[in-house]
């Protein structure tokens, strides 16, 4: 079993549409959770930390269940510049930054 | 402004010619690693660093060597490249991993090509 994994994905989803990323990790001791964002061939960019109470900025929404060990991505109201591929990261304290391989979402007008 | 600087952003190359691609960060980050993302595939670590001298294999370090020798350097050398290393490469930073909040930086990246 892979250490990070996120649904397969691609996510199509119309303008406007809510949709919702999971992300499931092994390691019960992680510390860090974060959400980002990786357009075609560009770096990848912080969406959102996660934290325990869960976190809100604007039409996205981030929550961590830390019983069940998996964090969860919401974005409402869907825009064509949302279209991109979402990355998982979960930081293990003294360890190592771990990534999952990605849900790409397409917008479609 | 806090940064993580990749030099050159782009670099074509021969079979066999030693390359070093450099990442520099500003912000005092213990931690280091560098990613190779090669199309329709996620981010694959190469190697990492916890801190000065202290370097870690990743999934996928054959063909690579990484130096930490100064808390803000931390070069890619690719001794003799071959072209299936052709790939975009990315170096990121952050203080210790599960400390705190800090994220991961990226840096903006290094397209090579080994011919």
């Amino acid at each position: 079993r892979k250490e990070v994994e996120q649904d397969p994905g691609p996510f199509n989803v119309p303008e406007g549409a809510t949709v919702a990323f999971n992300c499931t990790y092994s390691n019960s001791a992680s510390q860090s959770f974060f959400w980002y964002r990786q357009d075609c061939r560009k770096e990848p960019k912080l969406l959102m930390s996660v934290y325990s109470s869960g976190n809100e900025d604007g039409r996205f929404t981030a929550q961590l269940n830390r019983a069940s060990q998996y964090i969860s991505l919401l974005i409402r109201d869907s825009k064509l510049s949302d279209s991109a591929t979402y990355l998982c990261v979960v930081g293990n304290y003294g360890q190592n930054f771990v990534f999952g391989p990605g849900t790409r979402l397409s917008v479609l007008p | 402004e806090a940064q993580v600087t990749q030099n050159p952003r782009y670099l074509i190359t021969v079979t066999g010619k030693k390359l070093t691609v450099t990442c520099s960060q500003n912000m005092n980050h213990e931690y280091m690693s560098w990613y190779r993302q090669d199309p329709g595939l996620g981010l694959r670590q190469i190697y990492y660093s916890m801190n000065v001298e202290a370097t870690d294999k990743g999934d996928v370090p054959e063909g690579y060597k990484v130096s930490r020798k100064e808390k803000r350097n931390f070069p890619l050398i690719l001794e003799s490249p071959s072209p299936n290393q052709t790939s975009l490469y990315f170096c990121a930073s952050s203080s210790y991993p599960g400390q705190g909040k800090t994220p991961l930086h990226f840096g903006n990246g290094t397209r090579l090509t080994v011919t």
